[in-house]
């Protein structure tokens, strides 16, 4: 059973913070690894994505990938109280692992972020 | 900038009835999905679909359910006879073309389905 866990929170920092939220996999085949933010009630948003060991940075966020520690982490910079959300680790399903499948995507239950003004 | 949408954002039906969520990928994706999520848990992964036929399915998609692209545009998850643990919300989710390995998918807005 292929696993994606996550603190699920929740995880509460002040606003100008530094919010630090990770995540583990169990697939070590694994190869791209998605964060997606999501409001109460709103569907998931794509905030980075990683394929690669190390760190990945876009504005405010940074991903960090470890392959042989199966952890990858987003850092949230200068955290806002409009960060506060619930974030989605995904993993993406190798191709080769199901002989032509179009990679689905494992999901972690997400960690409830709140940032307090 | 293109989105999916996703329609009705909310479905309400009785047990045993037939129901068609509807989506419209963006129009230059190839590869389209289906999810859901049951409400306080995580997001789940039904099926995936491209070049007219399925890819693959999860255990979850089982024999009530079915999806169709009957036109360039729309993709539509059919369930026929709903139960109660059908209640979720299911989000639709294209991407582009190119190895799964660059698997951003874009999720539409979700429809909230509801059975009684």
């Amino acid at each position: 059973q292929k696993e994606v866990e996550q603190n699920s929170g929740p995880l509460s920092v002040p606003e100008g913070a530094i919010a630090s939220l990770n995540c583990t996999y169990s697939d070590r085949g694994s190869q791209s690894f998605f964060w997606y933010r999501q409001y109460s009630g709103k569907s998931p948003e794509l905030i980075m994505f990683i394929y690669s060991n190390g760190d990945k940075e876009d504005g405010r966020f940074t991903a960090q990938l470890n392959k042989a520690s199966q952890y990858v982490s987003l850092l949230i910079r200068d955290s806002q109280p409009s960060d506060s959300a619930t974030y989605l680790c995904a993993v993406n399903i190798p191709f080769t692992y199901y002989g032509g499948s179009q990679g689905n995507l494992i999901f972690g239950k997400g960690t409830k972020l709140s940032v307090k003004p | 900038e293109p989105e999916v949408t996703q329609t009705p954002s909310h479905q309400v039906t009785q047990m045993g009835q037939e129901v068609i969520l509807r989506c419209v990928p963006i129009s230059n994706h190839l590869y389209f999905y289906w999810y859901r999520q049951i409400l306080g848990q995580k997001v789940e992964f039904l099926v995936s679909f491209y070049n007219n036929e399925i890819s693959e399915k999860s255990e979850i998609f089982d024999d009530q359910f079915s999806v169709e692209r009957p036109d360039g545009s729309n993709f539509t998850l059919k369930i026929r006879s709903t139960k109660l643990e059908d209640s979720a919300m299911y989000f639709c989710a294209s991407r582009a073309a190119g190895t799964s390995i660059y698997n951003e998918q874009f999720f539409g807005p979700g429809t909230r389905l509801t059975v009684l």
